[in-house]
Parts: structure tokens; sequence; C-alpha cells
């Protein structure tokens, strides 16, 4: 079964300043995609960014990237020039093989320090 | 309409009732999903439907769960005879074609169920 890891419960950064969200998981499949998506206060989840595996370059949206790494099965979101409205819950999510549904890690506080 | 509505926001049941909660997803959307969240998890996945018809219904806790989509647009997820373990958000979500990983599920903002 496919599993999805977010280890650190709670980060922190300063406005203007960079942080990296980590995301690690396991699939025996070949062919998928990795997510990542923002839950405010609201609860309504946001796609962030998306990743296809078979894609050897990583994703970028504006001030967000992300570093995949296939052969460690890891998948960290990158966040440059932290705003305000970044802080948030992030979930890093799986979709892969025959499932028709996406597989959310426990997910990720992060603060943003004005 | 222009994203996935979802009602009511709160609900609050005393333990044994039965609620139904609605979602609406974006217009023309085919493939339309529940997930269960619990405080401070990822949401888990209950069930999926394309377009009316119930494809997976895998993670539906028990038989107390049922889902519907009778005309392949809303969709209500009906919980009997509720439990405390019950109170969680229940988020839909909703995407243009079928399953797949390069379709994009769009969420809703959730039911927050309370079961006292």
């Amino acid at each position: 079964a496919q599993t999805v890891t977010q280890s650190q419960p709670e980060m922190s950064v300063q406005e203007a300043e960079t942080v990296t969200l980590s995301c690690t998981y396991d699939t025996s499949e070949s062919d998928y995609y990795l997510f990542w998506y923002k839950q405010p206060p609201s609860r309504q989840m946001i796609l962030v960014i998306r990743q296809e595996a078979y894609k050897q370059q990583n994703a970028t949206e504006n001030r967000f990237s992300v570093n995949f790494q296939k052969a460690a099965k890891s998948f960290s979101l990158k966040i440059s020039d932290s705003q305000l409205g970044d802080a948030a819950m992030y979930f890093c999510a799986y979709w892969g093989g025959a499932n028709s549904k996406l597989t959310f890690g426990k997910g990720i506080t992060l603060s943003v320090r004005p | 309409g222009a994203g996935v509505s979802q009602s009511p926001r709160y609900k609050v049941a005393k333990r044994g009732q039965d609620v139904a909660l609605r979602c609406d997803p974006i217009s023309g959307h085919v493939s339309l999903f529940w997930y269960q969240q619990a405080l401070g998890q990822g949401p888990e996945f209950l069930t999926y439907f394309q377009n009316e018809a119930q494809l997976d219904k895998s993670g539906l806790p028990s038989d107390r769960f049922f889902a519907e989509r009778p005309e392949g647009s809303v969709s209500t997820l009906k919980i009997q005879r509720t439990q405390q373990e019950d109170s969680a958000v229940y988020l839909c979500a909703s995407s243009l074609g079928a399953s797949a990983g390069g379709n994009i599920q769009y969420f809703g903002a959730g039911t927050r169920l309370s079961v006292l």
C-alpha cells in the first residue's frame, strides 16, 4: 500500500525568507503523481503544485518549487519569499496506479513570523 | 458553480442520530470524491463516483456510511446512528475527468460534524 510521511508537525519561517517542507512516500508504482495542498483555517484545500513522476524536471509555480528525488522517494516543497498569507497546514499527497484516491500525509503547520 | 459547495458547514448531532451531508461539485465535473479528516490529520478517502456510478467505496468505515449521486451531479453522504468517532470534517472534491492523477481534484470547504 502507498504511504505518505510528513515527519515535521510544525515549522516556522520569517517573512521574506525561504522554507522547505519535507515529504517522503512509499510506492511500488513507476507512474504516479505527487501533490502539495495548502489548507488555511477556512478548511478549503488549495492545490499548490503537482509533479508527474515520469518528468525529471522539478515543478515550479511562482514562489513554490519542489525537489523531487524519485530514487529516494522524496518530494519536498520550497517556499521562497514567504508571505504572511502562506501560513496554513500543508499536505503532501500521492496518486498512483489503479487507485482512484489521493493518499495524504498527516500535514505540517507552517507559521510565518512578521 | 464557481467551486465545490458543501452544506451545512457545521453539524452537531446527538449520538444515534442520522445525518446527511451535501456536496455540490463544479458543474460538468465527472468525478466526485468524499474524504474524512480527523482533527490534526490528513484527509482519508471514503468513496469515489464517476458520474452516478459509485466505483470505489473501499474507504467507508462501516455500513452506517452511505453515499449516493443519483443524477451524476449533487452527492449526499449519509451517516446512520452517528457515534462519537464519526466526529470529523468531511471533505468533498470533484475533478473534470475520470479519476486519474492528471485530473486535479478541487475541494470544498467541508462539513465539520460533531457528535455529542
